[in-house]
């Protein structure tokens, strides 16, 4: 049963640090790895979407990586300012496919 | 492109009343996922439909809860005879093809109350 984890639970950096979110699974055989955006009472917004196949994507200043054999992913974020402040969710796409299964989140806090 | 719209927003119900959440998907997205936050928890599955079929419920509770995607019109999760424990955020996806090999698009969620 594919279970991933995510760490840490919860961060606070002062504004203009680089920091890296870290998350971990725990079956390789995926089809997809997708890093998503929750701010407090609100949906998701999808942030970026590695294909097993794929090593990173990079959008702005967000850069993520997958290393599937070792089950494993970082969000890396530059310069990170306030409005970063959310819980980041890493999420993979089983083999099967027919479902996401989520971590428990990174609540990130940025201080200005 | 409206994105996958979520309705109510809001709801609030009281023990024992039904409640229907709808999801319409992003235009062209035929597979359709709902999950489950419960408060300070993480998102759950519960089902994934296409259009007139249910794929995969195995994260749907036995009693109580079905799901339906017809061909005309949105997805329907209802829950019958809510209790308290039915509080939380639900959450739908679509996505272009199964395996989201494009990824997932989620809705805003509706955040239902049971009183």
């Amino acid at each position: 049963k594919q279970e991933v984890t995510q760490i840490p639970a919860a961060l606070s950096v002062p504004e203009g640090e680089n920091l890296v979110l870290n998350c971990s699974f725990t079956d390789s055989a995926i089809y997809n790895l997708q890093w998503f955006r929750q701010d407090p009472g609100k949906g998701l917004t999808s942030l970026l979407l590695i294909q097993s196949s794929q090593r990173e994507q990079t959008s702005g200043r967000l850069n993520a990586s997958l290393d599937k054999s070792s089950g494993r992913s970082t969000l890396y974020i530059a310069a990170s300012q306030p409005g970063d402040s959310a819980t980041y969710l890493c999420a993979v796409s089983d083999s099967s496919a027919s479902k996401i299964i989520f971590g428990s989140g990174t609540r990130l806090s940025i201080r200005p | 492109n409206a994105g996958v719209m979520q309705n109510p927003r809001h709801l609030v119900r009281r023990r024992g009343q039904e409640a229907r959440l709808r999801c319409s998907p992003m235009k062209g997205h035929s597979h359709v996922y709902w999950y489950r936050q419960l408060p300070e928890e993480g998102l759950k599955f519960m089902v994934y439909l296409q259009k007139e079929n249910i794929i995969d419920e195995s994260g749907m509770p036995k009693e109580r809860f079905s799901a339906e995607f017809p061909k005309e019109g949105p997805s329907i999760l209802r829950i019958q005879q809510v209790v308290r424990g039915d509080s939380a955020a639900y959450f739908c996806a679509s996505s272009l093809r199964g395996q989201g090999d494009y990824g997932y698009t989620f809705g805003s969620g509706t955040r239902l109350t049971v009183v």
